[in-house]
């Protein structure tokens, strides 16, 4: 009965690969996102889609390219992987974004490059 | 530019004592503030929330107030117990941003000894 779930859990590879991680949520939420916690424990958004739309586009590098395939799904693809991409990466997701409503959220993936 | 500010990155608390987390804001704009609990290895989950328009909502042993003039919230735990060791995070938003974004604080950690 697992909410909002992440795939990978652990990720680790070799600077200059290109991944991608998986985000599916089964709330029937119309919201999702992408945050990014670094090293420093910030919790910082760097994407939000609605109902497949891109809402937010927080000055993310264009290497990092999210997909949404339907509004259940909000895949994030990571092209040439650079060292500072090591973080935790949490999808979170809610019943409309810009509004009231508490975001819920995965238990993220730890990205580490070497 | 730290919009959200949680100053103590660690407090320590008996059990069956209360236990006080504090926020702080800079944006006036923020109209919803939500606390968030973190266990290790797991994404946040959504504890208690308010928004501007009350100064205090309470969820059985969670009780947050709201003082908009100083800009500032608090998260009570009353009676706090082993299982509430966690890290809580601060996040705020307002109701017309686009798309949801939160801004979180840096979160504390909380340690409750039996």
């Amino acid at each position: 009965d697992t909410a909002v779930s992440q795939t990978p859990k652990y990720l680790v590879t070799q600077m200059g690969n290109d991944k991608s991680i998986k985000c599916e949520q089964n709330l029937g939420h119309d919201t999702m996102y992408w945050y990014k916690q670094d090293s420093k424990k910030f919790l910082k958004i760097m994407f939000s889609y609605n109902n497949k739309e891109l809402i937010i586009n927080e000055t993310v590098p264009n290497r990092f390219s999210p997909k949404s395939p339907d509004k259940a799904h909000l895949n994030l693809h990571i092209n040439s992987l650079e060292l500072g991409d090591s973080a935790v990466y949490f999808c979170a997701s809610s019943q409309q974004g810009g509004s009231n409503q508490p975001q819920h959220f995965g238990d993220g993936t730890r990205l580490s490059i070497l | 530019d730290q919009q959200v500010k949680q100053n103590s990155p660690s407090l320590s608390v008996q059990e069956g004592r209360i236990s006080i987390l504090n926020c702080d804001y800079t944006n006036s704009m923020f109209d919803y503030f939500l606390w968030y609990k973190k266990y290790p290895a797991e994404g946040p989950t959504f504890l208690i929330s308010i928004s501007s328009i009350k100064d205090k909502n309470e969820d059985g042993r969670f009780t947050v107030f709201l003082n908009k003039s100083a800009k500032h919230l608090s998260l009570h735990i009353v009676p706090s117990q082993p299982g509430d060791s966690a890290v809580y995070f601060c996040a705020a938003s307002h109701l017309y941003n686009q798309g949801g974004k939160l801004i979180f604080g840096q979160g504390t950690e909380l340690s409750v000894k039996p």
